[in-house]
């Protein structure tokens, strides 16, 4: 159980386009997910949490206009990087708390990831 | 901002060879810590939730202990396979900042 997808693994975009990711909860209903950025040989850095039928919460320094989350059901979230330049390339993985665990203690179930190049 | 650091950054074992790799944490505020195995290609997977002091958790050939008061976690992992190749990470929850922390990683190679 717990698993999650995320969609597609992997992209390449010309610099000025918007490129979305889906990310998906498959066997339980997800209220809150999470949406982190990885730079090579860095450690996976929250960007904003996603709450269902409301809006995000960034992190200080993550610009909402550019990474804007959607997050209108209970299975899927997406992140779309809008008028993506070179410096947005990066690794980009969500998760997704189930609520059924009753968890205190933050426990997230998490994508695969996709790794964005823009040139 | 919260300070994880995990060490060794790699390391590399041979088949049956036993190792272990730490993570630190800040000592205070301390509410959980977590174990992820993160293999290429795949999801991260839930390895262990740490929440006591001296709690000690094993999961097969991999065991983990927590020591909150000086802030670091070691895992083990006995007689060593080419399966357990994969990035171990650990990612701290704090009672204050309500959100994981994660370390950067160890990446461990099982040669055969």
């Amino acid at each position: 159980g717990a698993v999650v997808s995320q969609h597609p693994s992997r992209v390449i975009c010309k610099s000025g386009t918007s490129v979305k990711i889906e990310c998906r909860s498959l066997d339980f209903q997800a209220t809150t997910m999470f949406w982190y950025r990885q730079f090579p040989k860095q450690s996976l850095m929250l960007m904003a949490t996603s709450n269902e039928g409301s809006k995000a919460t960034y992190e200080q320094g993550v610009e909402k206009d550019k990474f804007l989350i959607n997050h209108a059901s209970l299975t899927l979230s997406t992140l779309t990087v809008t008028s993506a330049h070179p410096e947005d390339s990066s690794f980009y993985i969500c998760s997704a708390r189930d609520p059924k665990r009753r968890s205190s203690y933050n426990e997230q179930f998490f994508g695969p990831g996709t790794r964005l190049t823009v040139l | 901002i919260l300070n994880v650091e995990q060490s060794p950054q790699s390391l590399h074992v041979q088949e049956g060879d036993s190792t272990n790799f730490t993570c630190s944490f800040p000592s205070s505020n301390f509410y959980a810590l977590h174990w992820y195995r993160w293999e290429t290609a795949k999801s991260p997977e839930a390895l262990f939730v740490m929440t006591l002091n001296g709690d000690e958790k094993k999961k097969g050939r991999i065991s983990a202990t927590l020591n909150t008061k000086e802030g670091y976690s070691y895992l083990y992992i006995k007689g060593s396979q080419p399966e357990d190749s994969a990035t171990y990470l650990c990612a701290f929850y704090s009672g204050s900042a309500r959100q994981l922390t994660f370390g950067s990683g160890t990446q461990l190679t099982v040669l055969p």
